[in-house]
């Protein structure tokens, strides 16, 4: 079936550390792959996506790249900040399809 | 001006109840969902609605009943409440039914505890 994977958190970094947030899924088919961030109380916010093979999406100083020969769609930002800790749920979605499939998400504490 | 908003924000009652779940999108958008996280933070959709017509029904028990008055509502109904309800519920709304296209807003969520 078709699902994504994400590494175990949390994940605890001091303040302009770099981050890197693993993720990796199975699909039938050819996927759109997106980031979303949940912040202490709020909802989920897309932070960027991508809808084909080697596609970069880029917002607010994170990076992740469309990886098909790997399956992957790793999360990443050079210079974390405390105002970056929150909630970071991978996702796809198929061609035409109606919904979104999560990850379990990973927790980003980062410490000043 | 909030986009997606969801009352109550918190919902605390006993086995067996009940209880209802609010949502109301100012996006003017067609399609809205309900998803389900669990105590291990897993996001899974439960319904999908577009234009107040059912379109995903993600094998949910029928205690849980959507109902959307209107294109800009969606709310969610469940009966007899069980402890394995207790989770947080997102609304989120998109302009269409596309997934990979369309970006899907998100309510703050409301915090369900069945005791």
């Amino acid at each position: 079936g078709n699902s994504v994977t994400q590494m175990e958190g949390p994940v605890t970094l001091s303040e302009e550390a770099f981050l890197t947030i693993n993720c990796t899924y199975t699909a039938t088919g050819y996927p759109s792959l997106f980031w979303y961030v949940q912040y202490p109380g709020e909802g989920l916010q897309l932070l960027l996506k991508a809808t084909k093979a080697d596609d970069k999406g880029s917002n607010k100083g994170f990076e992740a790249t469309y990886r098909k020969e790997t399956t992957s769609f790793h999360l990443e930002k050079g210079s974390v900040q405390v105002s970056d800790s929150a909630v970071y749920f991978c996702a796809l979605s198929l061609d035409s399809s109606y919904k979104l499939i999560f990850g379990s998400g990973t927790r980003l504490l980062v410490r000043p | 001006d909030t986009a997606v908003s969801q009352t109550p924000k918190y919902l605390v009652t006993q086995m067996g109840n009940d209880k209802s779940i609010k949502c109301e999108q100012n996006l003017g958008h067609d399609t809205m969902y309900w998803y389900k996280q669990d105590s291990k933070k897993f996001l899974k959709i439960m319904f999908s609605y577009n234009n107040k017509e059912l379109i995903i029904n993600e094998t949910v028990p029928n205690r849980f009943s959507p109902k959307s008055p209107d294109k800009a509502h969606l709310n969610l109904h469940i009966n007899s409440l069980e402890l394995g309800d207790s989770a947080v519920y997102f609304c989120a709304s998109s302009q269409d039914l596309v997934a990979d296209t369309d970006t899907q807003y998100f309510g703050p969520g409301t915090r369900l505890t069945v005791l």
